[in-house]
């Protein structure tokens, strides 16, 4: 079935250091991929996404790589902040369907130490 | 504030019992999602409706239903509780229903004692 994995489960780094995230997806037609960010108590906000057209995507200190092949897909921090501690979630959309199912990792908790 | 409200943000209730949760989309979003979120767990997807029409099932329980109304809000019905029941529930909007940005509201925190 469609399943997302994600790793690792809880990632500490120091100020101004870089984090990477990384997700492996099951299902190959999977064709769009966002990651989302929780604060504590707060509800999942989009940071980025990528299609299954595109190889990498960056917004500022943001980055996502997607490798269709090793069907695997990453995040990247860069210079990370206090206020990037957080939950970070993956997801794939399975591409067979006409539906905005997603399906998400498990998340990755991130601490940013000052 | 994403545009998505749902109510009510908590919810204290005992097993055997039954609960509705409600959800808005953001104005102009046809599509609405519901995800369940336990301790420590990611998000699982339940269920979508897009215009009023189930779009999509995941793991929802039998014990568990919703519906899309014609001015596009949302309810989810929880029955015959459980302890396992307890959790974040989320619900989200988009415009089309398919591979897009999801907007997710506050959460309805339920409690079953």
């Amino acid at each position: 079935g469609e399943n997302v994995e994600q790793h690792p489960s809880t990632l500490s780094v120091q100020e101004g250091d870089s984090a990477v995230i990384k997700c492996t997806y099951s299902d190959s037609a999977s064709n769009y991929f966002p990651w989302y960010k929780q604060e504590l108590g707060k509800r999942p906000q989009l940071i980025i996404d990528i299609r299954s057209n595109v190889g990498e995507k960056k917004d500022q200190r943001i980055a996502v790589t997607l490798n269709k092949t090793a069907k695997h897909f990453s995040l990247h921090i860069t210079e990370t902040q206090p206020e990037d501690s957080a939950v970070y979630f993956c997801a794939a959309h399975p591409g067979s369907s006409n539906t905005g199912k997603l399906i998400f990792g498990q998340g990755t908790t991130l601490q940013v130490k000052p | 504030d994403s545009g998505v409200t749902q109510t009510p943000k908590h919810l204290i209730t005992a097993t055997g019992q039954r609960v509705t949760l409600r959800c808005s989309p953001r104005s102009g979003d046809l599509s609405v999602y519901w995800y369940q979120q336990s301790l420590d767990q990611g998000l699982q997807f339940l269920i979508q409706y897009y215009n009023g029409e189930e779009r999509a099932k995941g793991n929802i329980l039998e014990r568990f239903s919703a519906q899309q109304f014609p001015d596009l809000h949302s309810e989810l019905n929880l029955s015959s509780l459980e302890l396992g029941d307890s959790a974040l529930y989320f619900c989200a909007s988009s415009k089309t229903g398919t591979e897009e940005t999801q907007y997710f509201g506050p959460g309805t925190r339920l409690l079953v004692l």
